[in-house]
């Protein structure tokens, strides 16, 4: 049963403390995506990869935000220094982008991280 | 930018009843289509992918439209199920491989 894994589930922290996000995509796919949602913004794209390469990182805030593939099968999020207003869920997608078939361009995602910065 | 709206933000109907979910966007140059379910504290769940060239998909009680030129789609639920409840988002994507730009969701409640 191949889907999106996101860990941890659930994260309380206090301000200024650093987060890491993980997500392990599905065997085999070549693209990954984080994104935030919140009630006020919606899904909001926060960076892509492609082949373990960052593909767009514009919706990122630079500063405490970074974002990262060490291999094939982990994608990172990490954020350091956290504040209240991070406080968000933070889901993970994966797909597969094939130069020939495009039309397998479908995004699974994750269950999320739920984030809680206090 | 690109600009996803879906209105109303919420709705709710009695079971049984067929319904029309509305999606709107701003730039018609749009490569593909897709709607999402998502389900209370969980992740989306992909429902139907239409491609520019097409006009319509169906899943079962499912069947979602595209009309490009107007920037518009809709996501038909027939004979509606109190397990139909749920957020629904539907997002565009520019071209092939690239990201999605979401709307900010419709939630669907039907009473039993």
């Amino acid at each position: 049963d191949a889907r999106v894994t996101q860990t941890p589930r659930h994260k309380v922290t206090e301000m200024g403390q650093e987060v890491t996000m993980r997500c392990q995509p599905i065997l085999g796919h070549n693209t990954v995506f984080w994104y935030r949602q919140t009630m006020m913004q919606g899904l909001e794209l926060l960076a892509y990869f492609r082949n373990r390469a960052p593909l767009d990182d514009s919706g990122m805030p630079k500063d405490r935000f970074s974002a990262e593939m060490p291999d094939a099968t982990l994608a990172t999020l990490k954020i350091q220094p956290s504040e209240p207003r991070d406080s968000a869920v933070y889901f993970c997608a994966s797909g597969l982008a094939h130069k020939e078939r495009t039309t397998y361009n479908e995004q699974f995602f994750g269950p999320g991280t739920r984030l809680t910065v206090l | 930018k690109q600009e996803v709206t879906q209105i109303p933000a919420a709705l709710s109907v009695p079971e049984g009843e067929n319904l029309v979910l509305n999606c709107s966007f701003t730039d018609s140059a749009i490569y593909n289509l897709q709607w999402f379910r998502q389900d209370p504290g969980k992740g989306l769940t992909s429902l139907l992918l239409i491609q520019s060239s097409q006009r319509e998909q169906t899943s079962g009680r499912l069947n979602a439209s595209l009309d490009k030129s107007s920037g518009r789609s809709t996501l038909y639920i027939a004979a509606s199920q109190p397990g139909d409840s749920a957020t629904y988002l539907c997002a565009v994507r520019r071209r092939a491989n690239s990201k999605l730009t979401f709307g900010k969701g419709i939630t669907l409640s039907v009473r039993p």
